[in-house]
């Protein structure tokens, strides 16, 4: 199975600074296979990102996703409140669909 | 609008039973993959178990495999997840999650429900 980490684990950051998060891949993900997810505490997930650089309906420009093979990013340009939460990243090229551990979004 | 409900969850013993549902609204059910994702107390996401628009074709984790059953009933817009031989580890909140449509997004998530939390202890 392919395994995702993403990095860092958690990332300080203020309103209005850009946001820059990594996803790495055991192995390459086929045809950029890779989506983003933000989760907001005690909420769903709600997907941001598929085909590691579209955005998902309704998900504002500031999101944008980019990369292929083993390496993916998540840039977040100007952080909004609302923005601070975790996101994961997914592959699903290859059965078993991973996740990867996720990354934390705080306010500095 | 597109809606997900769970229900069912709750405080079942180790090596005990039960059976997680989903109501579906909003949309043509029937033409949908659903899929149930769990998330551990304070801890990341899982995928659990895959059911084709027909349930030709079904698959598991392997953490579940042999003892989770996914089931659909399209005339009734609902999901479900039977679970038995439950175990500590499978304490979690279990989400029903939408598969994407259209070969670029089949394989994410793209609606979830709110999730219903599922604890194994004695």
């Amino acid at each position: 199975e392919i395994v995702l980490t993403q990095s860092p684990g958690t990332l300080s950051l203020s309103p209005g600074e850009r946001a820059t998060l990594s996803c790495r891949a055991s192995q390459s993900v086929s045809s950029s296979y890779l989506a983003w997810y933000q989760q907001k505490p005690g909420q769903a997930p709600r997907l941001l990102i598929y085909g590691a650089s579209s955005r998902a309906t309704g998900i504002p420009d500031r999101f944008s996703g980019s990369g292929s093979g083993t390496d993916f990013t998540l840039t977040i340009s100007r952080l909004e409140p609302e923005d601070f939460a975790v996101y994961y990243c997914q592959q699903y090229g290859s059965p078993p669909r991973t996740f990867g551990q996720g990354t934390k979004v705080e306010i500095k | 609008e597109v809606q997900l409900v769970e229900s069912g969850g709750g405080l079942v013993k180790p090596g005990g039973s039960l059976r997680l549902s989903c109501a579906a609204s909003g949309f043509t059910f029937s033409s949908y993959s659903m899929n149930w994702v769990r998330q551990a107390p304070g801890k990341g996401l899982e995928w659990v178990s895959s059911i084709s628009s027909s349930s030709s074709y079904i698959y598991y984790a392997d953490s579940v495999k042999g003892r989770f059953t996914i089931s659909r009933d399209n005339a009734k817009n609902s999901l479900y997840l039977q679970m038995n031989s439950l175990r500590a580890e499978d304490t979690a909140v279990y989400y029903c999650a939408r598969m994407g449509l259209g070969k670029a997004v089949a394989g994410t998530y793209d609606y979830w429900g709110q999730g219903t939390l599922v604890t194994v202890s004695s």
